[in-house]
């Protein structure tokens, strides 16, 4: 079945030691997304790729980065994560443009991190 | 700045009892998208609405793209046990791309 898969699922991580949570897909869409979700909130974007063009939102942390080689991988990178930054996070893909109607997004079961 | 309401923020309720739910926006949307979210889990598309006025059903669930294309709903039927969870309303507005923007959740407990 075509997915969206996260890996790991859990990660423990130590306060200021970088960590990178991955996402792959097989349903070969062209935008790929981070969220970051806190408990009992929204998801909330980090950024997105278009095609080969990143998107930062204008509220990310410069300490969250994010790398997309191919069309089917896509990487976060925290560089030093802070007590704040434990969260589920969460990757989305979505196929826009050409005739596409709207922009039905498609989730990964999440990673949750935890900062020590 | 644009604003997305969703409402109410939880619901208890009795199995078998029907489930509503809505999202208000300041602007207008061109999509309307429905989730469900359970603990642990990444969110679960459950219905995607495209035009004013459209109501699309998928088995108990039903739901509703505004004719003001600024608010929908989701009505779910005969509730059961496992409709538990938290329910995202998304939309994207005209101007935002291909971003979405969320709807705060509305927790849904089912008791049997």
């Amino acid at each position: 079945d075509a997915m969206v898969i996260q890996n790991p699922r859990y990660q423990v991580t130590q306060f200021g030691k970088p960590v990178t949570l991955s996402c792959s897909q097989t349903l070969n869409h062209n935008v790929m997304y981070w969220y970051q979700q806190k408990s009992s909130q929204a998801p909330k974007l980090l950024f997105h790729y278009y095609d080969k063009d990143f998107n930062n939102e204008a509220d990310t942390p410069d300490n969250f980065q994010s790398r997309r080689p191919n069309t089917s991988f896509c990487f976060l990178d925290i560089r030093s994560p802070g007590l704040g930054d434990a969260a589920m996070y969460l990757c989305a893909t979505s196929r826009v443009g050409g005739a596409v109607l709207g922009n039905e997004q498609f989730f990964g079961p999440g990673t949750r991190l935890t900062v020590l | 700045g644009q604003q997305l309401n969703q409402s109410p923020q939880s619901m208890f309720i009795q199995e078998g009892e029907d489930v509503s739910m809505n999202c208000t926006s300041s602007s207008i949307f061109n999509t309307w998208l429905w989730y469900k979210q359970d603990p642990g889990e990444g969110p679960v598309l459950l219905i995607a609405l495209y035009k004013a006025g459209e109501l699309t059903s998928n088995g108990r669930l039903t739901a509703q793209f505004g004719i003001t294309r600024k608010d929908s709903f989701l009505n779910i039927s005969a509730s059961i046990p496992s409709d538990v969870g938290i329910y995202f309303c998304a939309g994207q507005w005209e101007t935002s791309g291909s971003r979405l923007t969320f709807g705060e959740g509305t927790q849904l407990t089912v008791n049997p």
